[in-house]
Order: structure tokens, then sequence, then C-alpha cells
């Protein structure tokens, strides 16, 4: 069974500009979510997708933080402006379902913003 | 709200030694509790998790947790770590009942284990 996949796996940005991940969940797996890991801390839940609706969005800076799963599978987390504090590794993660079964980490893209 | 708490922030051990790597936890409602795993450059693994039943838990690679309830813990040990264990560790929680999610999970800081040779 294929993982989590997401691209690209690093990154490097001037501050102000735009940047966009994509991650592909596992096949199948109906709840996606996205992650921030700054370095030196755990996760942080950015966002959560249930097929292509957001089920929990309260820790999105939105004011620079977009993120999209339309057709309920593939999904890009977006962020315009950046900011050097941005810099972090956005981890995308899957589940069958939203309650019953657990998630399924990809291995992240790194971010710096310089 | 939920919040975790990892004790050591580093634990260095020496191979084949035991390990215990300390998780408390506080929160007003029920939780499952995780343990997941984070090798360099890599995504999170899941090692274990407490859902209901039993409190010890047992989980991959030889580790195994214990849910304490009264004391809001839940340490991951392992009788006799390798090499190949250097790693880092979190434990994390999320909501049980209605709006509970498996992934929606609140993290610990983390723990750096470093096994010597």
């Amino acid at each position: 069974e294929a993982g989590v996949a997401q691209s690209p796996r690093y990154k490097i940005i001037e501050k102000r500009q735009s940047v966009a991940f994509w991650c592909n969940p596992i096949s199948g797996h109906a709840t996606l979510y996205w992650y921030q890991q700054i370095l030196g801390q755990g996760p942080k839940l950015l966002i959560q997708f249930q097929n292509n609706g957001v089920v929990d969005d309260s820790q999105l800076p939105k004011d620079r933080f977009s993120a999209e799963r339309l057709k309920g599978v593939d999904s890009t987390l977006k962020i315009q402006p950046a900011k050097l504090e941005d810099s972090a590794v956005y981890l995308c993660a899957s589940s069958l379902d939203q309650v019953r079964t657990e998630a399924f980490f990809g291995q992240g893209t790194r971010l710096t913003v310089v | 709200a939920q919040s975790v708490t990892q004790l050591d922030s580093q634990v260095p051990v020496f191979e084949e030694a035991p390990v215990e790597l300390r998780c408390n936890y506080s929160s007003s409602v029920s939780v499952y509790l995780f343990w997941y795993v984070q090798y360099p450059n890599q995504g999170l693994q899941l090692l274990l998790k407490y859902l209901s039943g039993s409190t010890l838990v047992k989980g991959i690679n030889g580790f195994e947790a214990e849910f304490n309830k009264s004391q809001t813990s839940f340490h991951l040990r392992k009788p006799s770590v390798h090499i190949s264990d250097t790693a880092e560790y979190f434990c994390a929680v999320s909501e049980t009942g209605y709006g509970g999610s498996q992934g929606n999970l609140i993290f610990g800081k983390g723990t750096k284990l470093s096994v010597k040779p």
C-alpha cells in the first residue's frame, strides 16, 4: 500500500514570497490533516478535512495560509506571503475515517524562509 | 483544552539497557493516547495507541506503554534498546467522543532517544 505522498521535500524562499505544498493521501482515506512542525517542537494541527469539507481550521493563520482539497483527494497548502517564522516542516497525514482509525503521516516538506 | 508534557527532552542510554520515556497529559475530557516515532528526515510512525480496555498497550518494535488515569500519564518503555531505536519520540492525545478524531492530535515537544554502543 502506497503511503502519503508529499512534494516538494525541500523548499527555500525569501520572505514575502508565496509557496505551495502538495499532498496525495493514501487511496480511500477520507480524512486529511496538515500539521506544522517547528524545529524543537511537536507537530501542530493546522487544518483537518473530511472529504472536501473543512472540519477544523481553528489553528490556521487565515491571513496568510490557505488550504483546499478539491474532489476530496489531493490537497494543497499555500502560504502567501511567507514570514521568517513560517520556517518549519509541513506534514500531511490521512486516515480512513475521522474517528475509528489512526493517521498515517507523509515525510513532510521542509520550508526555509530567508 | 488538552496539553501534553514530555518530561525529558533528551534521553541517552546504552544499547541493551531498558528505557522509559515519560509523558503526562492534561485534559478536561476523555482522551485517546498515542506514541509516535520520528526518524531523521522522516514523517511520524505510530508506535502504539490506547483507546480503551487494558491499560497496558503493546506496540511495534518491542515498545509498550501503560495508561495511568489517576496520574494522567502514558509512559513508554522498552526492556532492551537497540542502536536502531535512536530517534525522536512524540506523545500525543486526541479527544474521544463526538468531534473527536484519532488524527486531530495534540503533541508533546518530543524526547530524543540516543542509544550508544
